[in-house]
């Protein structure tokens, strides 16, 4: 049973467009979420987060979005550059912060174009 | 300041071979993680150590998986014998008490 879905495997979006990227949790335990970006040959590294209290988190060009009722949260970025196109993975934990147990997505394949 | 530092980056065996990964994290992080990642997965928790406790092995394989990190840095993980579906990239990651975990580029294993 997967507690955090990542349904599209694949986005292609233009330079200068919005890329919107999409997850949902099963698990109601879950508090604190989190994005990572990978590129091929690296491992994840980390691109913001978002507990549970707020419904918005803003930094740069990201901003990632939770909606709780719905178990949904979104990474937006604006304005997409050709430097985004790598892989990005939602985690969620269910001990806020301070927690160590990460559960991942499949990701998502974010293709920027020039 | 060195990221989280894992060698050897590629390792092509055969299966029933023994292989093993070593992963150097970041100084001062005193909590060390093992994740595994298959194709067109996330990242899956196999170990974690705080210090030099596994205090989490709930998800390692035992009868073909170990684990050690002696003296709380260094940490090696072992596959013996290895199968045809362990091939995968094993990710190392490393953080301070339980805060954000840094990854280190992984392992790519191929078994043949």
């Amino acid at each position: 049973d997967q507690q955090v879905k990542q349904n599209s495997p694949s986005l292609s979006v233009q330079e200068g467009r919005i890329s919107i990227l999409n997850c949902d949790y099963t698990n109601s335990m879950f508090d604190y979420f989190l994005w990572y970006k990978k590129y091929p040959a690296e491992g994840p590294t980390f691109l913001i987060s978002i507990s549970s209290i707020k419904d918005k988190n803003e930094d740069g060009r990201f901003t990632v979005f939770l909606n709780k009722s719905a178990k949904h949260l979104s990474l937006h970025i604006v304005p997409s550059q050709p430097g985004d196109s790598a892989v990005y993975f939602c985690a969620a934990s269910a001990e806020g912060a301070g927690s160590y147990q990460l559960t991942f997505g499949k990701g998502t394949k974010l293709s920027v174009i020039p | 300041e060195a990221g989280v530092v894992q060698s050897p980056r590629y390792k092509i065996i055969e299966k029933k071979q023994p292989v093993a990964f070593w992963c150097n994290p970041i100084s001062g992080h005193n909590t060390l993680y093992w994740y595994l990642q298959n194709l067109g997965q996330g990242p899956e928790l196999l170990i974690r150590y705080e210090n030099e406790e596994a205090v989490d092995d709930s998800q390692l394989p035992k009868d073909r998986f170990s684990a050690e990190r002696l003296k709380g840095v260094d940490s090696t993980l072992k596959i013996q014998p290895a199968e045809l579906g362990d091939s995968a990239v094993y990710l190392c990651a490393s953080s301070f008490l339980w805060g954000r975990q840094f990854f280190g580029p992984g392992t790519r294993l191929t078994v043949l």
